[in-house]
């Protein structure tokens, strides 16, 4: 069974603080790693995607990826009270499909 | 880029009743997709993907069913909903793009 696990959370920070959001996964043969952003009623949105082991930058995200630990995490820095939400850690999982966590609960106090 | 139309927005049907999903998707062709359903407290749970027209796949056993009339079309029924059926329905699209694109889903109540 492919799992990936996630702290349900919530992680609360303190406006411009950085948050740090962590995930772990089974699958040793996994090869791409996605994190979804899902406001409270909405349906996921892609912010991020990691192939390779390092960092990888999109403006204020930051995704790492160290394959050998099997961890991916996202990191948000400047956080501001609209990145409250859950996220999501999702790892493909064969024939195109994609195994999700349960998602942490982000908190972004003004 | 990929657009997905998923409706209705939210229902509410009476145990054992039937159930019909619809989803379609614009702007890109031969894609992937992919039904999730997301229960209370739980998480993303794939419920049926298909790689091409005809073509289902299912990964978890229950009362659902899925077809896939049309390259863009994606159908999840029932025939007889349950109390735990309820949840919220998400269709996905894997396209030319990169991860996927997903519906702004159903909200589905059993009562």
């Amino acid at each position: 069974q492919k799992e990936v696990e996630q702290n349900s959370g919530p992680l609360s920070v303190p406006e411009g603080a950085i948050a740090s959001l962590n995930c772990t996964y089974s699958d040793r043969g996994s090869q791409s790693f996605f994190w979804y952003r899902q406001y409270s009623g909405k349906s996921p949105e892609l912010i991020m995607f990691i192939y390779s082991n390092g960092d990888k930058e999109d403006g204020r995200f930051t995704a790492q990826l160290n394959k050998a630990s099997q961890y991916v995490s996202l990191l948000i820095r400047d956080s501001q009270p609209s990145d409250s939400a859950t996220y999501l850690c999702a790892v493909n999982s064969g024939y195109s499909t994609l195994t999700f966590g349960k998602g942490t609960m982000l908190l972004v106090s003004p | 880029s990929q657009t997905i139309h998923q409706w209705p927005a939210t229902l509410v049907q009476p145990v054992g009743s039937p159930l019909s999903l619809e989803c379609t998707v614009e702007g890109t062709s031969n894609p992937n997709l992919y039904w999730y359903r997301q229960a209370a407290g739980r998480g993303l749970q794939l419920l049926f993907y298909s790689v091409g027209i005809g073509q289902i796949s299912s990964e978890v056993p229950q009362n659902l069913s899925a077809s896939r009339p049309q390259d863009r079309q994606f159908i999840l029924s029932s025939k007889k909903l349950l109390l735990s059926d309820s949840g919220f329905y998400l269709c996905a699209c894997r396209g030319p793009e990169v991860g996927y694109t997903f519906g702004s889903g159903t909200r589905l109540t059993v009562v």
